[in-house]
């Protein structure tokens, strides 16, 4: 069974130009979630999408969006990037298991730099 | 007052201790999730659960739904359990809500 696969793994950018990153998660798997993660920080929660709807958002600017497909596969973009939006970007997958969300399945990350 | 605490955050240990790592929450919840990060970044899920206790190998988590308090208990620690251990708990809406996490070291 193939994991969650995140594209690119690394990339870099300049500011003001922007950004998308893909996340295909585990097949069959409809939840999909978005983490950003600065050097020395915890893991700082973006948004999620649950059959191509958006079902909760995190504390960052409208700079940041997403987007879900009908196969599951998400992407989230970044535009107008700033210095201090380079980090790790993660995404997970997970089954809803009795209204709850199951198991979290996560991607290796993108890791992107803005110079 | 975060929703989820850790503690300790900095745990360094020597090879072969009990380690203990807590996890209070102070929301209703419907599970509770371990994960682990090595400093490569990768996130492993090791544990969700919602009652009781779990084991798995050297790794036991353990859940007190009264007290809204978990633990995450690691026996014969070795070297290469030195990770961020973190704790996250699924509230209403589906939505998780992530403790900072545990950076433990294991020194041989």
């Amino acid at each position: 069974k193939a994991g969650v696969t995140q594209t690119p793994r690394y990339l870099i950018k300049t500011r003001g130009q922007q950004v998308t990153l893909s996340c295909s998660p585990i097949s069959g798997h409809r939840s999909v979630s978005w983490y950003q993660q600065t050097p020395g920080q915890g893991l700082q929660f973006l948004f999620e999408y649950f059959s191509e709807t958006q079902r909760n958002k995190g504390n960052f600017p409208g700079r940041f969006s997403g987007r879900q497909f009908s196969n599951s596969r998400s992407e989230m973009n970044v535009s107008t990037l700033e210095l201090g939006d380079s980090a790790l970007y993660l995404c997970a997958s997970s089954l809803e298991v009795a209204g709850s969300t199951g198991e979290l399945f996560f991607g290796e990350g993108s890791r992107l730099t803005v110079l | 007052k975060n929703e989820v605490e850790q503690s300790p955050q900095n745990l360094t240990a020597q090879e072969g201790e009990f380690i203990t790592i807590n996890c209070s929450y102070s929301v209703g919840i419907s599970a509770l999730h371990w994960l682990q990060q090595h400093p490569g970044g990768g996130i492993v899920s090791l544990f969700m659960l919602s009652s009781g206790k779990k084991k798995h190998g050297r790794l036991i988590a353990t859940i007190n739904i009264q007290e809204k308090h978990s633990s995450l208990h690691i026996t014969a620690s070795h070297p290469r359990d030195s990770a961020v251990y973190i704790c996250a708990v699924s509230g209403s809406n589906y939505q998780l809500i992530w403790g900072a996490g545990t950076k433990l070291i294991i020194k041989p």
